[in-house]
Parts: C-alpha cells; structure tokens; sequence
C-alpha cells in the first residue's frame, strides 16, 4: 500500500527552465493538494484538484504555474522560466473523499526545486 | 496573512518530560484543527486532529488542547520520547473553504536523552 508518491525527489533548473514536478496520489485518492515550502517558512496551499479538474487554485501564482491532475496518470504541477524565488520544497497531498467533520491528507516526501 | 502562528521556533525537552507546542490563530472560521510531525527530507505526518466542537482530543502519548476563546491550541506529548524530535506543524482548515489548510511555520522539538 504504498504512500503519496513525488518525482524527483531533487530538481535542480537553470533560470528561465521548465520545472515538471510529478505526484502520484495514494491508491483510492481522488484529491490532490500542492503545498509550496519556502526556507523557514510553514506550507502555503497552492492548488486542489480532483480528477481532470481543478478545484481551487486560489494559493497558486497567477503566471508560470500551473497544474493537471489528468484521468489517467499522476497530477503534474508545472512552473515555466523558473526564477530563483521559485527555489522551495513543494508537497503533495492526497486525500480520499471530503468527510464533513473532517480529514487528514497524506503527504509525499516532496520535491526540492533548487533554481541556479 | 499568517493566520496561524507557531511563535515558537524550536523547543528542547528533556527525555521523559513533558513537550507542550502552541498555535495561535487568527481567523474564527476555522473549525477543524490538526498537527503534523515532519522529519528532515520527508513529507508531513498526520499525528492528531481536532473539531471545533471539542476541546480536547487525546491519543496515546499525544494530547490537543482548543481555547476557541483564546483562538488557542496546544499540543501535549508526555512522556517525550526522542524519536519525537522533528518539526511540528500546526493546521488549520476554515468552514467555508475546507478543502485548504492554513499552517503555522513549524517548532522544532529536539528531545534531548
């Protein structure tokens, strides 16, 4: 039963690269969260997507960023003509169907993006 | 807007003693609080959630206390063990937008042997 699954675990991008940041959600899981970690600094909610839809990007950067969660295949958080500000720790999540009174997602072990 | 503030950013515990992490918060829609344990390069771990509803919640060695009227809550871990020295978040989700968290900044606990 395997967990939230990110790849790469370490992404290292010139400026003015593209960034692919791939998370596989936990068997079941119909919900995906991104969370962006800047250095001493707590997670900032980024997006959440459902299968094929995006349901609230209300966290994510107007430009360069963008993110899929397609039918088939894991969800994919996409940062174009990376800058150095961009250099973080970016967290997956995953949940299964929203429970009223609550739930807890599941984290991956992220992806730290370092821009040179 | 940091509406949920963990002032402290690291704490140190002696083995056996009692840990106790705080969280304030600013915003009183939130209804459903938790706390996540993170060791260094790996992902956020669920430890223990709260409702609004309640004031307490208590697991094992771990307790969450919630002051609504303090817009306050604290995290209890007694006895501190050092495997429970990691980075402690505190979450926050609000009633109308419960699909997104809010957390803290983090308080590194170092339990000391």
């Amino acid at each position: 039963n395997a967990g939230v699954m990110q790849n790469p675990r370490h992404l290292v991008r010139r400026r003015g690269q593209e960034a692919r940041l791939r998370c596989s959600p936990m068997k079941g899981h119909s919900h995906v969260y991104w969370y962006r970690q800047l250095p001493e600094e707590g997670l900032k909610f980024m997006v959440y997507l459902q299968k094929e839809n995006i349901i609230d990007e209300s966290g994510m950067p107007k430009e360069r960023f963008s993110a899929e969660f397609p039918k088939e295949g894991p969800s994919i958080l996409r940062i174009q003509q990376v800058v150095r500000g961009d250099s973080a720790a970016y967290f997956c999540a995953s949940s299964p169907l929203i429970r009223v009174l609550g739930f807890e997602a599941f984290f991956g072990q992220g992806t730290r993006l370092t821009v040179v | 807007d940091q509406q949920v503030k963990q002032n402290s950013p690291s704490l140190s515990v002696q083995e056996g003693r009692i840990s106790i992490l705080n969280c304030d918060y600013t915003n009183s829609m939130f209804d459903y609080f938790l706390w996540y344990k993170k060791y260094p390069a790996e992902g956020p771990t669920f430890l223990i959630s709260i409702s609004s509803i309640k004031d307490k919640n208590e697991d094992g060695r771990f307790t969450v206390f919630l002051n609504k009227s303090a817009k306050h809550l604290s995290l209890h871990i007694v006895p501190s063990q050092p495997g429970d020295s990691a980075v402690y978040f505190c979450a926050a989700r609000d009633i109308y937008n419960f699909n997104k968290f809010y957390f803290g900044s983090g308080t590194k606990l170092n339990v000391k042997p």
